[in-house]
């Protein structure tokens, strides 16, 4: 069946370090890509998606390419701050096949001053 | 301003009791969810709903129901049934081929 694979955390980053959350997707079909945030105490929010291969999402200095090829949407951002810490969570979504979104289980990220 | 609105915020339950969580949205959207997510699991399906009266069960729907009368409200009422209902509640939103919107989640615990 559908899932995703992210990596597992915490990770643990000082502020301004290059951070990868690496996400791999099994899928029949071409879904669209998300990644979503969740920080302390609060519900998701979308920070950046991308609809069909080769799109790129960015939000915020973050950034995700959808790539085909490698079943993949890894994560990036150049320089990251103490309030990027959150759990970051991958996921995917088919248009007009029930609505469903398959999320991956999350990496928490802390990130030291 | 639109979104949802997931009440209350902490919510606690004797064993044995049912208790109802709260959904409401004012975004006009069609489809309703409420997942579970506990610690290093990430999110699971418990309900849905595409349309008003109407709902389908999710991955861990036993021990779960919902109701849909109207558009704006999704409840989730977590029964007896339910042996293990400590957990963070998220509802979500969405429409046509949009992302979900979530809501701040309640946190559910067992006195």
């Amino acid at each position: 069946g559908d899932s995703v694979t992210q990596m597992e955390g915490p990770v643990t980053l000082s502020e301004e370090a290059f951070l990868t959350i690496n996400c791999t997707y099994t899928a029949t079909g071409y879904p669209s890509l998300f990644w979503y945030v969740q920080y302390p105490g609060e519900g998701l929010q979308l920070l950046l998606k991308a609809t069909k291969a080769d799109d790129k999402g960015s939000n915020k200095g973050f950034e995700a390419t959808y790539r085909k090829e490698t079943t993949s949407f890894h994560l990036e951002k150049g320089s990251v701050q103490v309030s990027d810490s959150a759990v970051y969570f991958c996921a995917l979504h088919f248009m007009n096949r029930d609505d469903k979104i398959i999320f991956g289980k999350g990496t928490r990220l802390h990130i030291l001053p | 301003d639109g979104g949802i609105t997931q009440s209350p915020k902490y919510l606690f339950r004797k064993e044995g009791q049912n208790v109802t969580l709260s959904c409401e949205q004012n975004l006009n959207h069609d489809a309703m969810y409420w997942y579970r997510q506990d610690p290093g699991q990430g999110l699971r399906l418990i309900y849905y709903s595409q349309i008003v009266n109407d709902f389908q069960k999710g991955d861990i729907a036993e021990g779960y129901s919902v109701s849909r009368e109207k558009k704006e409200s999704f409840p989730l009422t977590v029964t007896s049934a339910q042996k293990n209902p400590t957990a963070f509640y998220l509802c979500a939103s969405s429409i046509g081929s949009q992302p979900q919107h979530f809501g701040d989640g309640t946190r559910l615990s067992i006195l």
